[in-house]
């Protein structure tokens, strides 16, 4: 169980589109959604935490505006990268928690690579 | 004081051998300890977990040592096997279920 599934698992766009990211939990109900960011050979960069109905939190120095988290449901939470340009080229990673002090599960990523 | 130092950056083991990654934190709030797998191209699994009212746990082939008083905790995978060449991350929480992540250790098992 706990499963996290990502959509599209890869991405290649014009610079200046947006790019919607889908992240859903198969198998349970997510409470809290996570957004991360990851460079080559890097470590994850959390992004924000969106809680269902409510609000994303995000992180010092991630622009909300480009960068747009909605949680409509408990199961189902999307990032929208607007205005897409070559430097938001990166591996974007959700992942989904049932509740407070459970673990959280990780989606397989989104490469997304702008022109 | 938010950080997770991580080491070593990368590491290499011969089949059957001991991997040892180690980990270090310094905020005495976090209260939640988990190790991660990523595969290239892929998402972090989630391997082993530890809370600080216990020094060990283990689970098949993968051990946490979590030492308290040191800030310190760290993965023992027994027996390593070419299959368990990936990266590992180890992490930290403090009861928002915010995880900070170490840097990554990148494991590679030789036959």
């Amino acid at each position: 169980g706990a499963v996290v599934s990502q959509h599209p698992s890869r991405v290649i766009c014009k610079s200046g589109t947006s790019v919607k990211i889908e992240c859903r939990s198969l198998d349970f109900q997510a409470t809290t959604m996570f957004w991360y960011r990851q460079f080559p050979k890097q470590s994850l960069m959390l992004m924000a935490t969106s809680n269902e109905g409510s609000k994303a939190t995000y992180e010092q120095g991630v622009e909300k505006d480009k960068f747009l988290i909605n949680h409509a449901s408990l199961t189902l939470s999307t990032l929208t990268v607007t205005s897409a340009h070559p430097e938001d080229s990166s591996f974007y990673i959700c992942s989904a928690k049932r509740g407070s002090g459970q673990p959280q599960h990780f989606g397989d990523g989104t490469r997304l690579s702008i022109l | 004081q938010q950080q997770v130092k991580q080491s070593p950056q990368s590491l290499i083991v011969q089949k059957g051998g001991i991997s040892i990654i180690n980990c270090a934190y310094e905020n005495t709030a976090f209260d939640y300890f988990p190790w991660y797998q990523q595969f290239p191209g892929k998402g972090p699994a989630l391997l082993i977990a530890i809370r600080p009212d216990v020094s060990e746990k283990k689970e098949g082939r993968f051990t946490i040592s979590f030492n308290k008083s040191a800030k310190q905790f760290s993965l023992h995978i027994m027996d390593s096997q070419p299959g368990d060449s990936a990266t590992y991350f180890c992490a930290a929480s403090a009861g928002t279920d915010k995880l900070i992540f170490g840097t990554g250790t990148r494991l590679q098992v030789f036959p």
